[in-house]
């Protein structure tokens, strides 16, 4: 069964660090761009970031460029997402998400991790 | 690239045909999807590549268009589609703000 867990989320005060991780099964891990996307309290859903499959490159939403940080071990299926200087505004439900087909960086994404809460606050 | 979908909310009933509307602020093509989002889970895909129906979605989801406007129809609602809807274009991955649909 395709399947994507995420972990790591917590609460973290404002200017904190957070790291989380998106462990992968059941499809060839490294053939797939993987992304983040977020989902605040009651909002919609904003992409974060996203990552090709061999890890060369990587792409950010405005919002968190020069924050945030996208990678992923092969070797491990998993992927990560290192979050520093956080802010109020980054409260929000975390998912990790596959792309549709291997090999596009920029695709629909056809499975989703159930998704780790992150919340900033002093 | 914006994403605006309309309306923002719609009542229904079960069995009407319900119609979504995405349009971006520039042309992409083909290059847009559809999901579908329950409280308190992930969200699923419906459509990619505007018309293509996602493997294991059942036949009374739709889409359509190209360029600009595109629309996402359920041909007869039933009581599990109640939910948020979601269009994504993937040229630079954005998403629309969501219509809530809700039972009538």
């Amino acid at each position: 069964e395709v399947q994507l867990l995420e972990s790591g989320g917590g609460l973290v005060q404002p200017g904190g660090s957070l790291r989380l991780s998106c462990a992968a099964s059941g499809f060839t891990f490294s053939s797939y761009a993987m992304s983040w996307v977020r989902q605040a309290p009651g909002k919609g859903l904003e992409w974060v970031s996203a990552i090709s499959g061999s890890g060369g490159s990587t792409y950010y939403a405005d919002s968190v460029k020069g924050r945030f940080t996208i990678s992923r071990d092969n070797s491990k299926n998993t992927l990560y997402l290192q979050m520093n200087s956080l802010r109020a505004e980054d409260t929000a439900v975390y998912y990790c998400a596959k792309s549709l087909k291997p090999w596009e960086l920029l695709d629909a994404f056809d499975i989703w991790g159930q998704g780790t809460m992150v919340t900033v606050s002093s | 690239i914006q994403l605006t979908q309309s309306p923002s909310s719609l009542s229904a009933s079960v069995g009407d045909r319900v119609t979504i509307t995405c349009r971006a602020s520039q042309g992409i093509s083909s290059y847009l999807a559809w999901y579908q989002q329950k409280p308190g889970k992930a969200p699923k895909l419906l459509i990619y590549a505007a018309s293509t129906l996602q493997s294991g979605v059942p036949s009374r989801f739709s889409g359509s268009g190209s360029g600009t406007d595109f629309t996402l129809t359920i041909s007869s609602l039933q009581p599990e589609d109640f939910a948020t809807y979601y269009c994504q274009q993937l040229t630079a991955v954005t998403f629309g703000g969501g219509t809530k649909v809700e039972i009538k």
